[in-house]
């Protein structure tokens, strides 16, 4: 099983419709985890940190699971400018923390 | 522009050629990381630095690399005997670290390397 999992998508989801991705991860005792966005040849940008207690930023909420060792990402009244690709992260611990990239999930919004 | 920068942009080589990229990161950041990755995958973890410390190596990481971070400033990523399965984007990511986390990255623009 890989460290950090996520369904590669593509979610094809109409403009304002509410989606939810989830990462799936193991071995890992973290105290923060991350969602980055990536556009088609860019490089990936931080989109939100994840704690324990969740975070909300405008339309986008992420949520940390430890008993089933997910986190998510909910993103309400999608914009086409929210097309790309959804990264996280679940640092893993080495000799020190060693950040643990998922595959990353499409997200396609269309008008 | 106060983010990271990477160079160069794009490198084509031959196989069997050697290469070095480089990263200057934030200037406060303590902490750089490279990493690499194909076509519809994340970025694979390759090796981090914190200050000039070279902490973690990925145990996929062959010989023919190798990365400094010379008095924790900017890094190089050298690979030796390019062979075409090193043909990917590199990234380099920096961020200020602490004790307890991996620390919000901030990523460059990238190499892309194309080994013939």
């Amino acid at each position: 099983r890989k460290e950090v999992e996520q369904d590669p998508g593509p979610f094809n989801v109409p403009e304002g419709a509410t989606v939810a991705f989830n990462c799936t991860y193991s071995n890992s005792a973290s105290q923060s985890f991350f969602w980055y966005r990536q556009d088609c040849r860019k490089e990936p940008k931080l989109l939100m940190s994840v704690y324990s207690s969740g975070n909300e930023d405008g339309r986008f909420t992420a949520q940390l699971n430890r008993a089933s060792q997910y986190i998510s990402l909910l993103i309400r009244d999608s914009k086409l400018s929210d097309s790309a690709t959804y990264l996280c992260v679940a640092p893993r611990i080495g000799g020190s923390y060693i950040p643990t990239f998922g595959r990353g999930t499409s997200l396609i919004v269309h008008p | 522009d106060t983010g990271v920068s990477q160079n160069p942009r794009h490198k084509i080589t031959k196989r069997g050629q050697n290469v070095t990229f480089r990263c200057d990161p934030i200037s406060e950041h303590n902490r750089l990381y490279w990493y690499r990755q194909t076509l519809g995958q994340g970025p694979e973890f390759l090796t981090y630095f914190q200050n000039e410390a070279q902490l973690e190596k990925s145990r996929l990481l062959s010989d023919r690399f190798s990365a400094e971070r010379p008095k924790g400033s900017f890094s190089t990523l050298e690979i030796q005997r390019t062979e075409q399965g090193d043909s990917a984007m590199y990234l380099c990511a920096s961020s200020l670290g602490t004790s307890g986390g991996a620390g919000e990255q901030y990523f460059g623009p990238g190499t892309r390397l194309t080994v013939t």
